[in-house]
């Protein structure tokens, strides 16, 4: 069975600091995967996906991803924060026509 | 450009009260459509999902039922809610050709009180 795993519940960071969200997930194909962001009382708003080739992907707001194959990673980066990325970031795995969320990690930016 | 609508934004209604969500998705056709929750500190939980009007595949067994009486209509009801069906329900669309790439409305809020 499909499942992603999200191991941060709560990570803060300072302003103007790098920034890395881990994503392990569970398929036993090839996974389509995905980034999604939601501020307080939002709906989602999708950062970036990955469906084949390069293992790096970018995505909107600075954000890329590097999809790990061996570790079954899709741990998304920001090499500096902004005070606007403070937000709940929830990482995805899709298969068939759903996807699977992972719990969230939810990211304060400190001044 | 294609758009999602989710009303009412917040929503308080007793228990043993109806519900009826609705969501609508302008701009493209025949979209996947998708209701899910999301229960406070929670991630989301696909309720239900539609591949065509009148097509509703349920993920959970719940209190919670779902409609698509038209191609871009998705409709969340209940005939009677329970205190356990608080929380925020999401809207999303999904575009055949984009397969796996999901929209999401901007959610209701529901409190049962």
């Amino acid at each position: 069975a499909q499942s992603v795993t999200q191991p941060d519940i709560h990570i803060t960071v300072s302003e103007g600091a790098s920034l890395e969200l881990r994503c392990n997930y569970s398929y036993g194909a090839t996974p389509y995967l995905f980034w999604y962001v939601q501020s307080p009382g939002q709906g989602l708003q999708l950062l970036l996906k990955y469906f084949s080739g390069d293992t790096l992907v970018q995505g909107i707001k600075g954000f890329e991803a590097e999809f790990k194959r061996s570790q079954s990673s899709f741990n998304l980066r920001k090499p500096s924060v902004h005070w606007s990325d403070a937000a709940e970031y929830f990482c995805a795995v899709g298969y068939d026509y759903k996807l699977s969320f992972g719990a969230g990690t939810t990211v304060t930016v400190r001044a | 450009s294609q758009t999602i609508h989710q009303w009412p934004a917040t929503l308080v209604q007793p228990v043993g009260s109806p519900l009826s969500l609705e969501c609508t998705v302008e701009g493209t056709s025949n979209p996947n459509l998708y209701w899910y929750r999301q229960a406070a500190g929670r991630g989301l939980q696909l309720l239900f999902y539609s591949v065509g009007i009148g097509q509703i595949s349920s993920e959970v067994p719940q209190n919670l039922s779902a409609s698509r009486p038209q191609d871009r209509q998705f409709i969340l009801s209940s005939k009677k809610l329970l205190l356990s069906d608080s929380g925020f329900y999401l809207c999303a669309w999904e575009d055949r050709v984009a397969k796996n790439i999901q929209y999401f409305g901007a959610g209701t809020r529901l409190s049962v009180l």
